[in-house]
């Protein structure tokens, strides 16, 4: 079965330094991942995916995430933070059937 | 064009009251999914529509009722919901057979 962990629920980050959100995850086959954006009293937001092919991705907004198959990662970078970042964020891993397994998310704050 | 929409934002009703919500996408996507949402959590699976049949239910209570009456619409059917069934809705929709999921905007359901 097929599982997602974002350590950390809440991550704060000053103005301009870099943005690492974490998460892990178990799949029995190969994973395809995902990164949402969701801002408040909105709907989530594709940020980014892997399926296969290139480890490193980038998506919008200047994010990027590295799949790592040895460690079961995909954490989420950002090289510079703005206030605009500031959000919920969900790692998801696919659950067969077009079902996505979602993290627990990452609640990101931007200080000045 | 990665466009969900969803009617309406905001709803409010009673316990004793029939209520509908409605999707809508035009990206020639053959899936589609109901979410349900509470503060600072992931969104919670409910429904799966493939091809305009219903191929996925989360053991979803019968006060909700999905209908997909053509590829490009998704409706929720609400009827005598309790106040814990109170939450955003969210929409996705997906190419069939494909993890890349869209979401809209949802609605915020309020039940008294």
């Amino acid at each position: 079965a097929q599982s997602v962990t974002q350590l950390g629920s809440h991550v704060s980050v000053s103005e301009g330094a870099l943005v690492l959100l974490r998460c892990n995850y178990s799949s029995s086959v190969p994973p395809y991942l995902f990164w949402y954006v969701q801002y408040p009293n909105q709907g989530l937001q594709l940020l980014l995916k892997y399926t296969t092919g290139a480890t490193l991705v980038k998506g919008i907004n200047g994010f990027e995430a590295e799949f790592k198959k040895s460690e079961t990662s995909f954490h989420l970078t950002k090289p510079s933070a703005h206030m605009s970042d500031a959000a919920e964020y969900f790692c998801a891993v696919s659950g067969g059937g077009g079902k996505l397994i979602f993290g627990q998310g990452t609640e990101l704050s931007v200080k000045p | 064009d990665t466009e969900v929409t969803q009617t309406p934002k905001h709803l409010v009703m009673g316990m004793t009251n029939k209520k509908s919500l409605k999707c809508e996408q035009h990206m020639g996507h053959r899936a589609m999914y109901w979410y349900k949402q509470k503060a600072k959590k992931p969104p919670e699976l409910m429904f799966v529509y493939s091809y305009e049949k219903l191929s996925i239910n989360e053991s979803v209570p019968s006060r909700f009722s999905p209908e997909c009456p053509n590829s490009s619409l998704l409706n929720l059917h609400l009827h005598a919901l309790q106040p814990e069934d109170s939450a955003l809705y969210l929409c996705a929709s997906s190419q069939a057979g494909q993890e890349t999921q869209y979401f809209g905007p949802g609605t915020r359901l309020l039940v008294l």
